[in-house]
């Protein structure tokens, strides 16, 4: 079945350095896509969010990138900081509706000092 | 700054028993969602609701559970039954819209033993 899926499970990076998290999606009708960070014992928080419109969004601290192409998404942050480690998941619209997500696995971000 | 809140945050059942897990979504929000995490998993989509009816529902989402919104700000889960593999944080959502960004609650981590 069609999915979303992240491509590495952990991540580990140094504070100050940027991090590139990376996301495959299978569901070529998705026309939303959202990153999710999820702290230990806490519901997702809100990233980040781009249309299918859009190849680059940014934020504060963060960039997300989608290539429709290949179907895949990635959420840059620069200069990583201690509080950005979590787990960090896409999630994508669908399948069937705008309203449900379908989230990837999660790659877990650890910031080392 | 809104919130999703979820009650109780811990809660702990006996298989064969029926929870009722509480939500308050954001005030202005229209679109509800009950989302689960089993540990270690993925977020997984249960249901989305509005305009006072179900409007999507996953495989996972059977005749064991229904939703409900008693009045103008509660939106709750209940499991009829509860089973062993029914442990997991239950997340609870709302958007204004149906293809906006959903705003998570903090989770009730359910427990049957």
């Amino acid at each position: 079945g069609e999915s979303v899926g992240l491509h590495l499970p952990t991540l580990s990076v140094q504070e100050g350095d940027n991090s590139i998290i990376n996301c495959a999606y299978s569901n070529s009708a998705s026309d939303y896509f959202i990153w999710y960070k999820q702290e230990s014992g806490k519901g997702p928080q809100f990233i980040i969010d781009i249309r299918s419109n859009m190849d680059k969004r940014q934020g504060q601290r963060v960039t997300v990138l989608l290539n429709k192409t290949v179907k895949h998404l990635s959420l840059q942050i620069a200069a990583t900081q201690p509080g950005d480690s979590a787990v960090y998941f896409c999630a994508e619209n669908g399948p069937g509706s705008a309203r449900q997500l379908t989230f990837g696995s999660g790659t877990q971000l650890t910031v080392l000092p | 700054e809104p919130e999703v809140t979820q009650t109780p945050s811990h809660q702990v059942t006996q298989m064969g028993q029926e929870v009722i897990l509480r939500c308050v979504p954001i005030s202005n929000h229209l679109y509800f969602y009950w989302y689960r995490q089993i540990l270690g998993q993925k977020v997984e989509f249960l249901v989305s609701f509005y305009n006072n009816e179900i409007s999507e529902k996953s495989e996972i989402f059977d005749d064991q559970f229904s939703v409900e919104r008693p009045d103008g700000s509660n939106f709750t889960l209940k499991i009829r039954s509860t089973k062993l593999e029914d442990s997991a944080m239950y997340f609870c959502a709302s958007s204004v819209s149906g293809g906006s960004e959903a705003f998570f609650g903090q989770g009730t981590r359910l427990t049957v033993v």
